[in-house]
């Protein structure tokens, strides 16, 4: 069975550039999540999918991130304009039907903005 | 909200037993997971514990009380690649739909 997969897995660029992660859940994976770890901080919750919907984006920082799921499958994270303190590694996660299962998570994308 | 609480850094050295420690607040809970990260790697499923008590699996054992609401992590007969950071995470929520991380301990296994 393949894993979540993220791409790419870095990406560098500038302050005020537009730049959008991809992340492929686990096949039949209802949910997926996308979270952010900055240089030696926790682990942030950005936002939770339930198939295409989206259920929960409280930790989405501002409106400079737009998260999509279209049909389902797999998801896209937007950033635009990227900002300095947008740097960071993005990590996906995907469970089955029930949101309480274990989160299986992609190798990240390892974002820097300068 | 939620709130989670580890220490930052342990160290041990190889052979011992190490126990992470992780206390929380939140609104609705539903479990408390750990999760290991190596450095530069995404982090990695080790436990579930949704009721009291204690968690077994291999080398690692994991511990919740929710009426403490506490848990931990133990780490038995350490290895060097068992350096890593640890984290704790809550289920939290109406239906367990907040999942929220510790800040995460840094475990050093010295020779």
């Amino acid at each position: 069975e393949a894993g979540v997969t993220q791409f790419p897995s870095h990406s560098v660029i500038e302050k005020g550039q537009t730049v959008t992660l991809r992340c492929d859940p686990i096949s039949g994976h209802d949910n997926l999540y996308w979270y952010r770890r900055v240089m030696g901080k926790e682990i942030k919750f950005l936002l939770h999918f339930v198939k295409e919907s989206k259920q929960d984006e409280s930790g989405m920082p501002n409106n400079r991130f737009l998260a999509e799921r279209t049909g389902g499958t797999y998801s896209t994270l937007k950033v635009q304009p990227a900002e300095l303190e947008d740097s960071g590694v993005y990590f996906c996660a995907s469970s089955p039907s029930r949101s309480t299962d274990t989160q299986y998570f992609g190798p990240g994308t390892r974002l820097t903005v300068l | 909200g939620q709130s989670l609480e580890q220490p930052s850094e342990v160290t041990a050295v190889e052979g011992a037993i190490v126990q992470i420690n992780c206390t929380y607040q939140t609104s609705g809970f539903y479990g408390l997971s750990w999760y290991q990260q190596h450095d530069g790697g995404a982090p990695t499923f080790l436990s579930y514990n949704a009721l009291d008590g204690l968690e077994e699996t291999g080398r690692f054992s994991s511990f919740l009380s929710r009426s403490d609401s506490y848990g931990y992590l133990l780490l038995q007969e350490l290895q060097m690649k068992d350096s890593a950071s640890y984290f704790c995470a809550v289920s939290g929520g109406n239906y367990g739909q907040n999942f929220v991380f510790g800040p995460g301990t840094r475990l050093s296994v010295l020779p």
